[in-house]
């Protein structure tokens, strides 16, 4: 089976950069994807890693690490509208059903 | 569709009552996915159809729960003798297939499910 971890919340404020942390474990591994969910409604993907390195796009970067079992969603230039959920999530390498981490509760601050 | 539709978008029911929620995937999606979200908790997975293949049902947290796709398109969730725990969230996600395109997986807006 597959689990996730990642922090439950993180604070952070206005025009700053912060990094949201995700360890997994599967038993196979057919990539790395980010969510963002605002309250109250649906998560929205963000990011996809299947290989190693970093993934940019805008201010949002994803970073994963196949031999650490790890990765991470890095949030630039942050503005208040980026407080939300963010939720990584794992693929086994049978391609099948995706399985979602916890969530971090990020709040942004003026 | 433009994307991932449910109904109903809020339901309250009595305790002991059954349910039904329904999902309408984007069109041309293989993959689909129930999943359950309580009130500032995470995604927990229920139930994945993908094409004819058996779906995998290894989330579903007891009998009372079940869900069916009819035509590799609809599907609808059925909960049985609903419970107070049983009160979240219910979001759909439909993804083109298994492969690469399937780790972008597309929400609905959810189904809200209150039981009184």
């Amino acid at each position: 089976g597959q689990s996730l971890e990642q922090p439950s919340e993180v604070t952070a404020v206005e025009g700053a950069i912060v990094q949201i942390n995700c360890t997994y474990q599967t038993s196979g591994f057919y990539g790395l994807s980010w969510y963002q969910q605002h309250d109250g409604g649906a998560p929205t993907f963000l990011s996809y890693n299947a290989l190693d390195g970093l993934e940019e796009t805008g201010r949002f970067s994803s970073f994963l690490s196949r031999s650490d079992s790890y990765g991470y969603l890095l949030l630039q230039e942050l503005q208040m509208k980026d407080s939300a959920s963010y939720f990584c999530a794992v693929r086994d390498n049978a391609g099948n059903m995706l399985t979602f981490g916890g969530g971090t509760r990020l709040m942004v601050k003026p | 569709g433009a994307g991932v539709s449910q109904s109903p978008s809020n339901k309250v029911t009595e305790k002991g009552k059954d349910v039904e929620l329904r999902c309408d995937p984007i069109s041309g999606h293989t993959a689909l996915y129930w999943y359950r979200q309580s009130l500032g908790q995470g995604l927990e997975f229920l139930i994945y159809f993908q094409g004819n293949s058996a779906p995998d049902k290894s989330g579903l947290p007891s009998d009372r729960f079940s869900a069916e796709r009819t035509g590799g398109s609809v599907s609808t969730l059925t909960i049985q003798r609903t419970q107070q725990e049983d009160s979240a969230v219910y979001l759909c996600a439909s993804s083109l297939d298994s492969g690469p395109s399937g780790n972008t997986i597309y929400f609905g807006e959810g189904s809200w499910l209150t039981v009184v």
